[in-house]
């Protein structure tokens, strides 16, 4: 069971828009760090979605835009396109494991 | 342009040591980051696993910290990953990573490898 907790699918028409949520325990990873966002192609690597809470890597289509309040953040695709579909993971930094915690993944169907 | 490439064998024998290396091009891995690992199990998940600073200083996974070892050669510009005792639970690509830190996330991967353990 993963310490981020996020919806393990979500769907949508083309043009639309869908949110993935990822809410988390106080206790576990708190408020202080920020939420960072990957997005994984069927058979490639993760890439970089979002950062720092709210803010895109370079090439990252404004399509995509993130936010955070208090144990929760989102990530939001507005005009949902067939390449879109993939996995989603969050992720964030777990003061009580020392280290990098990932949410379990959403896997997003574009229909 | 930062470039990540694991290396690697990509059989291991159950009680053996999984070993993999990570070759940076690009950028100097004496920048001012922590290059680490990632992993995803056949159809499930990421799990991280640790980082390592150009000094040696290493941050890891408690779950798996008692089977690990990472360390960095600045001469080839690479990092490596020893996970010892391996069992058919650690089959999974392994990715190498860049941290950008608390604030930007891992903002590099590699393309990955497939290491299955198995006799």
């Amino acid at each position: 069971q993963s310490v981020l907790t996020q919806p393990p699918s979500v769907s949508g028409a083309p043009g639309q828009r869908v949110t993935i949520s990822c809410t988390w325990n106080s206790s576990n990873i708190g408020t202080t760090y920020d939420v960072h966002w990957y997005q994984q192609l069927p058979g490639t690597a993760p890439k970089l979605l979002i950062y720092g809470n709210t803010d895109r890597p370079s090439g990252v289509p404004d399509r995509f835009s993130g936010s955070k309040s208090g144990t929760s953040a989102s990530l939001a695709i507005t005009g949902l396109q067939v390449e879109d579909e993939g996995d989603y993971y969050c992720q964030s930094y777990g003061s009580s494991v020392s280290g990098w915690v990932f949410g379990g993944g959403t896997k997003l169907t574009v229909l | 342009q930062v470039q990540l490439q694991e290396s690697g064998p990509g059989l291991v024998k159950p009680s053996g040591t999984v070993s993999l290396i990570c070759t940076v091009s690009g950028v100097s891995i004496r920048a001012s980051k922590w290059w680490g690992w990632v992993r995803q199990p056949p159809g499930k998940g990421l799990e991280w696993i640790g980082e390592i600073y150009h000094s040696g200083s290493t941050n890891y996974n408690a779950s798996l910290k008692s089977r690990l070892s990472m360390s960095v050669d600045k001469s080839k510009n690479q990092f490596s990953l020893e996970l010892s005792s391996a069992t058919a639970a650690d089959t999974a690509v392994y990715y190498c990573t860049r941290d950008g830190g608390y604030a930007y996330g891992l903002d590099c991967w590699g393309q990955g490898i497939l290491v299955t353990v198995s006799s």
